[in-house]
Parts: C-alpha cells; structure tokens; sequence
C-alpha cells in the first residue's frame, strides 16, 4: 500500500508569488490534514478536510487555503508569499478523524526568498 | 483550547540504558493523547496513542506511555534505548471530537550515543 505522497518535494520562491502544494492520502482514507513546521514554532496545524469538507482550521491567515477532492487528493494554497512563509508543510492522511493514527508524507519543504 | 509542553528540549543517552521524555499537557476538556517520532527528512510517525481506558499504554519499538490524569501527564519511556532510536519525539493532543486537530509539543531530540 503506497503511503502519504507530498509533491514537489522542494519548492523555492519569492516574496509575493503564490504556491499550491499537492497531497495524495493513503488509498481509502477520507481524511487530510495539513500541518507546518518551523525551528521557531513547531508544528501547527493548518486545517483539516474530510470528505472535501473543511472540517477543521488552525489560527493561519486567509493566505492559506486548501480543497480536497473527490478521490481525496489535497492541495492547499499560499497566496501572496512572505519570508515566514518558509517551512516544511506536512501532509497526514487517516480513514476516519480524532482518534486514529495519523500516517504522514515527507512533507513539501518550502523556501520563500 | 489546548497546551502541550515538553519539558527537555534534548536528552543524551547511551545505549541499552532506560530512558524518560516528559510531556505535560493543560485543556479544559477530554482529550486523547499521542506520542509521535520523526527521523531526519522524514514525516512523523505514531508510536502509541491513549484514547481511554487503561492509563500504561505500549507502543511500537518498545515504547510505553502512562496517562497520568491528576498530574497532566503523558510520560513516554523506553526500558533500554539502541542507536536507532535516535530520533526527534513529539507529543501531541486533540480534544475528543476534535478531529484531527494535533496541538504539538516543541519536541524532545534524543540522542543515543555508544
């Protein structure tokens, strides 16, 4: 069974530009949720769908958006780039919400110049 | 809404001692606990969950938790570390009927050495 996939791996961009960043859940789960992780603030999390419902949002400004389709692939969204802005962005999939295991991707590692 | 501390931000061992990482945690409602680890270039992976019920909770690897709800504790242990151990540790909360809405600890880097 293949796992959490995050693509692109790497991305750079540069202040004021836009990224979308892609996740593909292990096969049958219906949930995704979306965290970043930064040396300064750790891990917190962005927002959650289930279903392609947003089930879910974290304290982020309305630059950050997702979606979820109907396979269940996720992308979520940065409009309007800043320097903080970089961080990993991790992708977690699960089959149902709140007390299951959470599976993870690699993460997308985003670079803002 | 919920707090995860973790108390040690690195803990050096050697191998084939025992080892504790120490997670504190504040809510105002039930919450369901977690511990995760993350290697180097990796994503994160679980290695036990309290839900309810019993408070010793064991995981993968040989780790095991204990749910201490009068102390606000969720302390995770290892009776004898090996070198692959060596990891980043994350403790973690949601609130019951929360989703997956994972409020984090800072970590925990163990570091195993010969």
């Amino acid at each position: 069974k293949a796992g959490v996939t995050q693509t692109p791996r790497y991305l750079i961009k540069t202040r004021g530009q836009q990224v979308t960043l892609s996740c593909s859940p292990i096969s049958g789960h219906r949930s995704v949720s979306w965290y970043q992780q930064t040396p300064g603030q750790g891990l917190q999390f962005l927002f959650e769908y289930f279903s392609e419902t947003q089930r879910n949002k974290g304290n982020f400004p309305g630059r950050f958006s997702g979606r979820q389709f109907s396979n269940s692939r996720s992308e979520m969204n940065v409009s309007t780039l800043e320097l903080g802005d970089s961080a990993l962005y991790l992708c977690a999939s699960s089959f149902e919400t709140g007390f299951e295991k959470l599976f993870f991707g690699s993460g997308t590692q985003l670079s803002v110049l | 809404a919920q707090s995860v501390t973790q108390l040690d931000s690195q803990v050096p061992v050697f191998e084939e001692a025992p080892v504790e990482l120490r997670c504190n945690y504040s809510s105002s409602v039930s919450v369901y606990l977690f511990w995760y680890v993350q290697y180097p270039n990796q994503g994160l992976q679980l290695l036990l969950k309290y839900l309810s019920g019993s408070t010793l909770v064991k995981g993968i690897n040989g780790f095991e938790a204990e749910f201490n709800k009068s102390q606000t504790s969720f302390h995770l242990r290892k009776p004898s570390v090996h070198i692959s151990d060596t990891a980043e540790y994350f403790c973690a909360v949601s609130a019951t009927g929360g989703g997956n809405k994972l409020t984090f600890g800072t970590g925990t880097q163990l570091k195993v050495e010969l």
